[in-house]
């Protein structure tokens, strides 16, 4: 069955260091794409990365990278030099492209990163 | 972007509810999800050309419309104090990969 895990509920980082979130997912389909959002208070979804599961290369989009460890079946997210408009609910996503067809995105439970002066 | 209406409801145990989305101009795919309290959002189906497509474990009385006009309704009858949650609908273009933009969602309370 598809499932994403966040086993972090919150994390603190110091403002301009870096900080990973984590991400575990399961999926029997051989093709699937992976998300990070970012939920601020205002409760928006904001898309920050993807990563397919063929890409060679880890995604990068300016501070953000993803960190893909296929065989562990991990996607966790880095983000490099924390602002303090960094701090909100971070969501790990995933979508499988064989088998559904509906278009169902996956979510994991967040992340509450909060970022200290 | 993606905006919804209204913000925030609230609506009494039984009643029925209408929630709208506007996508994102040339938006052709719509996705509602229910957000509970210190939850991740959770899929309640997808429309693409105003037929849906793609259904999560939701029962019937969650329905939907999409319309040509790139808007879409989310509609849930005889609500129940568990329906309390922020409902978000993201949009995107065609069945691509990318692009899925969402709302700010709806936070609708049940009394």
């Amino acid at each position: 069955a598809q499932k994403i895990t966040q086993t972090q509920p919150g994390m603190f980082v110091q403002e301009k260091e870096a900080v990973t979130l984590d991400c575990t997912y399961d999926t029997s389909d051989p093709s699937y794409g992976l998300f990070w959002y970012k939920q601020p208070s205002s409760g928006e979804m904001i898309f920050l990365i993807y990563q397919g599961s063929y890409d060679q290369q880890n995604a990068t989009e300016g501070r953000y990278s993803l960190n893909f460890q296929k065989a562990r079946k991990s996607a966790n997210l880095v983000i490099s030099a924390s602002q303090l408009g960094d701090s909100a609910m971070y969501f790990c996503a995933m979508r499988d492209l064989i088998y559904n067809q509906g278009g169902k995105l996956i979510f994991g439970q967040g992340t509450e990163l909060s970022v200290k002066p | 972007g993606v905006t919804q209406s209204p913000t925030h409801l609230i609506k009494t145990r039984g009643q029925q509810v209408t929630l709208r989305c506007s996508s994102q101009s040339g938006h052709n795919t719509v996705s509602w999800y229910q957000q509970a309290l210190g939850q991740g959002p959770q899929f309640i189906f997808q429309y693409y050309r105003e037929e849906e497509n793609g259904r999560g474990n939701f029962p019937p009385r969650f329905s939907g419309l999409q319309f040509p006009n790139d808007s879409s309704e989310l509609n849930v009858n005889a609500l129940e104090l568990d329906d309390s949650a922020l409902y978000l609908c993201a949009s995107r273009s065609g069945q691509g990969i990318y692009g899925y933009t969402f709302g700010s969602g709806t936070r609708l309370t049940v009394v």
